[in-house]
């Protein structure tokens, strides 16, 4: 079955830096890659996600980037601010495929 | 449109004892799903179901069981419960389209079991 890995599993950045997460995936059948954010005790919810036809999406201050013949997809936030910390997690799953296997997710700690 | 709505939101357990938890979706979707969530380890698919009627396992059946007689309930049950089985629980349920939708999930269960 498809294995999700993420990295790092903490990042700690100043406010108004960069935050990048990358995660890699096994399943070569995988092109569904979704972007899930989980504020603190509260649910995941969708921020972004990219589809196997597209290399880059774009969304405000967040973007995604897909490498399908390295098998790695990455979120960048850029600008970060107190409010985007949080627990990200990476996912994917096959062309309307029934499952969606999530990455060890990623704690991201914004600094003022 | 109350979307997932999971209960209960909080429960412990006496290891050995039994529970279900439930998960409501009101948005017609075909496709439920139960996760854990450990730290470090990311959200584990326990069980999924494509349908009513219909359920499969996922990375980490053990221990659990679940049902789907209802197309918008999903219910998942711990027969003799383990101190292992302490985690938060969540519901998702997605769309069937032709191509990939997101997961909506319910607000998470968070089980202590002693």
């Amino acid at each position: 079955g498809e294995n999700v890995e993420q990295h790092p599993s903490t990042l700690s950045v100043q406010e108004g830096d960069s935050a990048v997460i990358k995660c890699t995936y096994s399943d070569s059948a995988s092109n569904y890659f979704p972007w899930y954010k989980q504020e603190l005790g509260k649910r995941p919810q969708l921020i972004i996600d990219i589809r196997s036809n597209v290399g880059e999406k774009k969304d405000q201050r967040i973007a995604v980037t897909l490498n399908k013949t390295a098998k790695h997809f990455s979120l960048h936030i850029t600008e970060t601010q107190p409010e985007d910390s949080a627990v990200y997690f990476c996912a994917a799953s096959r062309a309307a495929g029934n499952k969606l296997t999530f990455g060890g997710g990623t704690r991201v700690l914004v600094k003022p | 449109n109350a979307g997932v709505t999971q209960t209960p939101k909080f429960r412990v357990l006496k290891t050995g004892q039994s529970m279900t938890l439930l998960c409501a979706q009101d948005m017609n979707h075909e496709y439920m799903y139960w996760y854990r969530q450990d730290p470090g380890m990311g959200l584990r698919l326990i069980h999924y179901s494509v349908g009513e009627g219909t359920t499969a396992k996922g990375e980490v059946p053990d221990g659990y069981n679940v049902s789907r007689l209802k197309k918008q309930n999903f219910l998942l049950g711990l027969e003799s419960a383990a101190p292992s089985q302490t985690s938060v629980y969540f519901c998702a349920s997605r769309a069937l389209r032709t191509e990939n939708t997101e997961a909506f999930f319910g607000q998470g269960t968070r089980l202590t079991v002693v």
